[in-house]
């Protein structure tokens, strides 16, 4: 089992570039969220998909959209990249929609220069 | 929305000593309170998680305590070692909702 993947791992882009962040989860979860992580800062939840078909917005969903393709994948769209959108984006799966242990991607880290 | 403070936000103990680091929450609807570790350069990982129902719960050298009357829970580490820093997060699921809300995190060094 790989669990949670994510690509690219490291990607940079100019302001106003587009890109879209692959994630896949083999655990066969419900569940699927984009995080992302600051210097200093915790986890701000950007979109999830309770279940496949449905998306919601998180705390800090400006500037981005979201596709749960199918029940293993949940892609991130950044239309118009921002230098503000510098991070590391973290993808997560769970069994139950936020009732059981979340498993984390490796991460993307993206500079927008 | 979910407010969610931690204390302290970094900390430093000898190794073999103890540490404590406890969340604060605003929602008391809120029913599932897990902490997790994040190494630096990794991924978050779960390390122990408590329910509503549960005042205490203990795995080896970790523990989480839960007060809801206060509306915090603390993550307690005995006989800390140099594998234990970390940042380490809470992040309650406020009620009725389908996601988690993290804390800002604590920096935890172990120093030997």
């Amino acid at each position: 089992n790989a669990g949670v993947t994510q690509t690219p791992k490291f990607q940079v882009l100019k302001t106003g570039q587009s890109m879209t962040l692959q994630c896949a989860q083999d655990m066969n979860h419900n569940s699927m969220y984009w995080y992302r992580q600051d210097p200093g800062m915790g986890l701000r939840l950007i979109y999830y998909s309770a279940s496949e078909g449905t998306t919601d917005k998180g705390e800090v969903p400006n500037g981005y959209n979201v596709s749960r393709l199918n029940k293993r994948e949940f892609s991130l769209r950044l239309e118009s990249a921002a230098p503000s959108q510098t991070s590391v984006y973290f993808c997560a799966s769970s069994e139950v929609q936020g009732d059981n242990e979340q498993f984390f991607g490796p991460g993307t880290r993206l500079t927008v220069l | 929305g979910e407010n969610v403070e931690q204390h302290p936000s970094t900390l430093s103990v000898q190794e073999g000593d103890s540490a404590v680091i406890k969340c604060t929450y605003s929602d008391s609807a809120s029913n599932y309170f897990p902490w997790y570790k994040q190494e630096l350069g990794k991924r978050p990982q779960l390390i122990i998680d408590i329910r509503s129902n549960v005042g205490e719960k203990k795995d080896q050298r970790i523990a989480v305590t839960l007060n809801k009357t206060a509306k915090h829970f603390s993550l307690h580490i005995t006989e800390t070692q140099p594998e234990d820093s970390a940042v380490y997060f809470c992040a309650p699921r406020p009620g009725g909702a389908q996601k988690l809300v993290f804390g800002q995190g604590t920096r935890l060094t172990i120093n030997p």
